[in-house]
């Protein structure tokens, strides 16, 4: 089946340096790809809408300036958590549909920590 | 917009018994998709099962079926048979079905599964 291949899996750096998070889509090309966070306990919070070939879209609260995505191939989409502070200490997950999938495959998620 | 709603914060259940997770949601589409997935302590989302709206028949995985109710919005989700395995967050989601890859999942609040020997 499809396979979202996400890393690094847990990632601590030191406050205000940048961290990038890479999500590969293995199996199939994805023209599309999903950033969530999610706090402890809590649901999947969309950030943004990665697109290949073109500007991401980010979902509305959320700081295009902090979080930059780039999504340059069909296979790869990076999130890059810039001047990092420890409130964005989270939980970030990726996502993807292969074109002929009804459902959404899920990359296994980073654990950033922000210290 | 669309809203998913799940009311049940925290679900419990014996091993070999059942349970039901109960999720409503609201739109103004008359067709999409819904979803149950989970996610077990690892953290990894796993899609459980899922239902067309322009289906009648309701879906069935194994032990996990749904009870997909249109007029009245409601997917709840029957898991029989409960295994230890079985104890994670689950969470309801929904998608437009004409929108192509770039359509986006809408989740639930979701439903911590315990389940007990």
């Amino acid at each position: 089946g499809a396979v979202v291949s996400q890393h690094p899996s847990r990632v601590i750096c030191k406050s205000g340096t940048s961290v990038k998070i890479e999500c590969r889509s293995l199996d199939f090309q994805a023209t599309t790809m999903f950033w969530y966070r999610q706090f402890p306990k809590k649901s999947l919070m969309l950030m943004a809408t990665s697109n290949e070939g073109s500007k991401a879209t980010y979902e509305q609260g959320v700081e295009k300036d902090k979080f930059l995505i780039n999504h340059a191939s069909l296979t790869l989409s990076t999130l890059t958590v810039t001047s990092a502070h420890p409130e964005d200490s989270s939980f970030y997950i990726c996502s993807a549909r292969p074109t002929l999938s009804y459902g959404y495959t899920f990359g296994s998620g980073t654990r950033l920590t922000v210290v | 917009a669309q809203t998913v709603t799940q009311s049940q914060p925290e679900m419990s259940v014996q091993e070999a018994e059942t349970v039901t997770l109960s999720c409503t949601y609201d739109t103004s589409e008359s067709d999409y998709y819904l979803f149950w997935y989970k996610q077990p302590p690892s953290r990894q989302m796993i899609l459980v099962i899922r239902q067309e709206a322009y289906k009648q028949q309701n879906a069935t995985e194994n032990r996990f079926s749904v009870n997909f109710q249109k007029a009245a919005k409601s997917f709840s989700l029957k898991i029989s048979d409960s295994q230890l395995g079985d104890a994670a967050m689950y969470f309801c989601a929904y998608r437009p079905i004409n929108t192509g890859t770039a359509s986006k999942l809408t989740f639930g609040t979701g439903t911590r599964l315990q389940v007990t020997l």
